[in-house]
């Protein structure tokens, strides 16, 4: 079946430092990349997506950037603070559903 | 607007039994999307439903089922349970129909099968 992987399963980086999550995908046809935000003992929360006609994002300190050729996507989040510590799931749609990453964990050193 | 709900929020079973966990989706949402959740293993897809039917089921055997209400609450079942169901199972709703839209979590009922 279809696979996102994600890199890497944990990243600590120091305050004010920026942090990038990568994930690729397998399904030529995915069209829509979300990411989602999950603090310890909290639900998931969307914090980005990007669809394929586009090929960045930026919200704020938060950019997602999208390569369909070489099938992968990227969380750029810049000037970390203590409350980006959480876990980041990215996913892809396939097949009317979302196939996801299995998460990477953000260590923010204060 | 009241966010999801799940109930309950954590169940003990002992292989064999069954379970029922029931999801209540924010007022107005008509999809309601089940995900497993183990360490490690990020997010996986049970089913879809959407105005009382399923139309997406991921790769989990017949002993996962579910079903959505007409109010679009929804049930999800787990026949015969294994040691390995145990995780967190989240719901999520969504306005709209089909994953393009953003999925709003539950906070999970955390089943434990001993």
């Amino acid at each position: 079946g279809e696979n996102v992987e994600q890199h890497p399963s944990t990243l600590s980086v120091q305050e004010g430092d920026s942090a990038v999550i990568k994930c690729t995908y397998s399904d030529s046809a995915s069209n829509y990349f979300p990411w989602y935000k999950q603090e310890l003992g909290k639900r998931p929360q969307l914090i980005i997506d990007i669809r394929s006609n586009v090929g960045e994002k930026k919200d704020q300190r938060i950019a997602v950037t999208l390569n369909k050729t070489a099938k992968h996507f990227s969380l750029h989040i810049t000037e970390t603070q203590p409350e980006d510590s959480a876990v980041y799931f990215c996913a892809a749609d396939s097949n009317y559903q979302l196939i996801w990453g299995a998460g990477t964990k953000l260590i923010i050193k204060p | 607007k009241a966010g999801v709900t799940q109930t309950p929020r954590y169940l003990i079973k002992t292989r064999g039994q069954q379970v029922t966990l029931s999801c209540s989706p924010i007022s107005g949402h008509r999809s309601v999307s089940w995900y497993q959740q183990t360490p490690g293993q990020g997010l996986q897809f049970l089913f879809e439903y959407f105005s009382e039917t399923q139309r997406n089921k991921g790769n989990f055997p017949g002993r996962f089922s579910g079903r959505q209400f007409s109010n679009s609450r929804s049930e999800m079942n787990v026949s015969t349970l294994e040691l390995g169901d145990s995780a967190l199972y989240l719901c999520a709703s969504s306005n709209g129909q089909g994953v393009y839209n953003e999925q709003f979590f539950g906070p999970g009922t955390r089943l434990t099968v001993l």
